[in-house]
């Protein structure tokens, strides 16, 4: 089984509004991304989490907030986000973030910031 | 520099003939490559990788590539497109050099016409 799930599927939110996305995997990964992905452009790289500690964060604004509350879960916060921040998010996962291990990618939440 | 370069941002053929979507890199370091395909509005999802094992790597969906280090190239064919082939290509490197990232190609649309 190699799923990752993201929840929600699409997701609208005012500026001044709180939400979050969750990615979940049960394939023992210790290694977990967020991907933010444009249209018509390749994924960006926002934070990475291995073995439940942030390791990378790819100077991302404060109002996005990442979270890894245990080996298989994945949020992330969104406080207070702009039009521009509207995009696909990805989540990731990969054993163990090593040089050649695979990343999984879910299907991505769809943001429209209003 | 690691940088990775997909020579084509739109490619077309017609269903039933080859395909060929072209992927070139550039590192000092020993690479782990990847070829993903993104459906309209969906994740990305692993068609097939190099890893320092064989050169030709056969995928899913009849796709494969070969690794030519002399051409520091990772090109991907199928001898016969279909339709359902249409989506977006990214090839996407890793370098053995410690970190955790991708470096993704800029995509390559494929169309697939009847």
């Amino acid at each position: 089984d190699t799923e990752v799930t993201q929840t929600p599927k699409h997701l609208v939110m005012g500026m001044t509004n709180k939400k979050s996305l969750k990615c979940e995997q049960h394939m023992g990964h210790r290694a977990m991304y967020w991907y933010k992905q444009k249209a018509k452009k390749p994924p960006e790289l926002m934070f990475v989490y291995s073995y439940e500690k942030l390791s990378i964060n790819e100077s991302v604004p404060s109002r996005f907030s990442p979270e890894c509350p245990n080996s298989s879960l994945l949020n992330l916060h969104l406080h207070a986000l702009q039009p521009e921040d509207s995009a696909l998010y990805l989540c990731a996962s990969s054993r163990q973030g090593q040089s050649t291990d695979t990343q999984y990618f879910g299907p991505g939440t769809r943001l429209t910031v209003l | 520099a690691q940088s990775v370069t997909q020579l084509d941002s739109h490619v077309s053929v017609s269903e039933g003939t080859p395909v060929l979507l072209r992927c070139n890199y550039s590192s000092s370091y020993s690479p782990s490559l990847f070829w993903y395909v993104q459906h309209p509005n969906k994740g990305l999802q692993l068609l097939l990788k190099y890893t320092s094992a064989a050169t030709l790597v056969k995928g899913i969906n009849g796709f494969e590539a070969e690794f030519k280090k002399s051409e520091t190239s990772f090109h991907l064919t199928k001898p016969s497109a279909h339709m359902s082939d249409a989506a977006e290509y990214f090839c996407v490197v890793r370098f053995s050099s410690g970190t955790y990232k991708y470096i993704f190609g800029t995509g390559t649309r494929l169309k697939v016409l009847a």
